[in-house]
C-alpha cells in the first residue's frame, strides 16, 4: 500500500525567510503524481504545487518550488520569501494516476513569525 | 476555473436523523468525486470514492449502509449520514478530479462541518 510521511508535526520561519517542508512516500508504481495542499484556518484545501513523476524538473509556482527525488522517494516543498499568508497546515499527497484517490500525509503546521 | 461547492457548510441534528450533504464541480464535469472526513488537527481519510452512474468505492472500515453516496450526474454527488450518531459529528470533505494537458488535480470544497447531539 501507498504511504506518505511528513516527519516535521511543527515548523516555524520568520517572514520574508526560506523554510521547506519535508514529505517522502513509498510506492511501487512508476508513474504517480504528488502534491502538496495547504489547508488554512478556514479548512479550504488549497493546492500548491503538482509534479507528474515522468518528469525529472522540478515543479515551481511562484515562491513555491518542489525538490523531488524520485529514487529517494522524496518530494519536499521550499517556500521562499515567507509570508504571513503562508500560515497553514501542508499536506503531502500521492496519486497513482486520473481519477485515483489521493493518499495524504499526517501534514505540517507552518507558523510564520514577524 | 475548477470551483467545487457544498452544501451546507454546517449542519446541526439530533441523533438518530439523516443528514444530506451536497457536492457539486460547477465548472466542470467530474466523472469521479470523493469523500473524505476530517478529525479536528489530523489529515484528510478517505471514506468513498464517488462515480456518475454507478455505486460508490468504499473505503475499508467505512460503513456503506451508514454513508450513503449518489453520484447522480456529472456535477453532483450527495453523502448521506443516516441514522447519525455524536460520533459521527466531523468535518466532510468533498473533492473532484480533473484531468486535462496540464496534468491530473483535484479540486475540493470548502468543506461541511456536522454536529450531531
Amino acid at each position: 500500500a501507498q504511504t506518505v510521511t511528513q516527519s516535521q508535526p511543527e515548523m516555524s520561519v520568520q517572514e520574508a525567510e526560506t523554510v521547506t517542508l519535508s514529505c517522502t512516500y513509498d510506492t511501487s508504481e512508476s508513474d504517480y503524481y504528488l502534491f502538496w495542499y495547504k489547508q488554512p484556518p478556514s479548512r479550504q484545501m488549497i493546492l500548491v504545487i503538482r509534479q507528474e513523476a515522468y518528469k525529472q524538473q522540478n515543479a515551481t509556482e511562484n515562491r513555491f518550488s518542489v525538490n523531488f527525488q524520485k529514487a529517494a522517494k522524496s518530494f519536499s516543498l521550499k517556500i521562499s520569501d515567507s509570508q504571513l499568508g503562508d500560515a497553514a497546515m501542508y499536506f503531502c499527497a500521492y496519486c497513482t494516476g486520473t481519477a485515483s484517490k489521493l493518499t495524504f500525509g499526517t501534514g505540517t503546521r507552518l507558523q510564520v513569525t514577524l | 476555473g475548477a470551483v467545487v461547492s457544498q452544501h451546507p457548510s454546517w449542519v446541526i441534528c439530533k441523533s438518530g436523523t439523516s443528514v444530506k450533504i451536497e457536492c457539486r464541480s460547477l465548472d466542470f464535469q467530474a466523472t469521479t468525486m470523493f469523500w473524505y472526513r476530517q478529525f479536528p488537527k489530523q489529515s484528510l481519510m478517505l471514506m468513498a470514492t464517488s462515480n456518475e452512474g454507478s455505486k460508490a468505492t468504499y473505503e475499508q472500515g467505512v460503513e456503506k449502509d451508514k454513508f450513503l453516496i449518489n453520484h447522480a450526474s456529472l456535477t453532483l454527488s450527495t453523502l448521506t449520514v443516516t441514522s447519525a450518531h455524536p460520533e459521527d459529528s466531523s468535518f466532510y470533505i468533498c473533492s473532484a478530479g480533473r484531468g486535462g494537458v496540464s496534468g491530473y488535480e483535484q479540486y475540493f470544497g470548502p468543506g461541511t462541518r456536522l454536529t450531531v447531539t
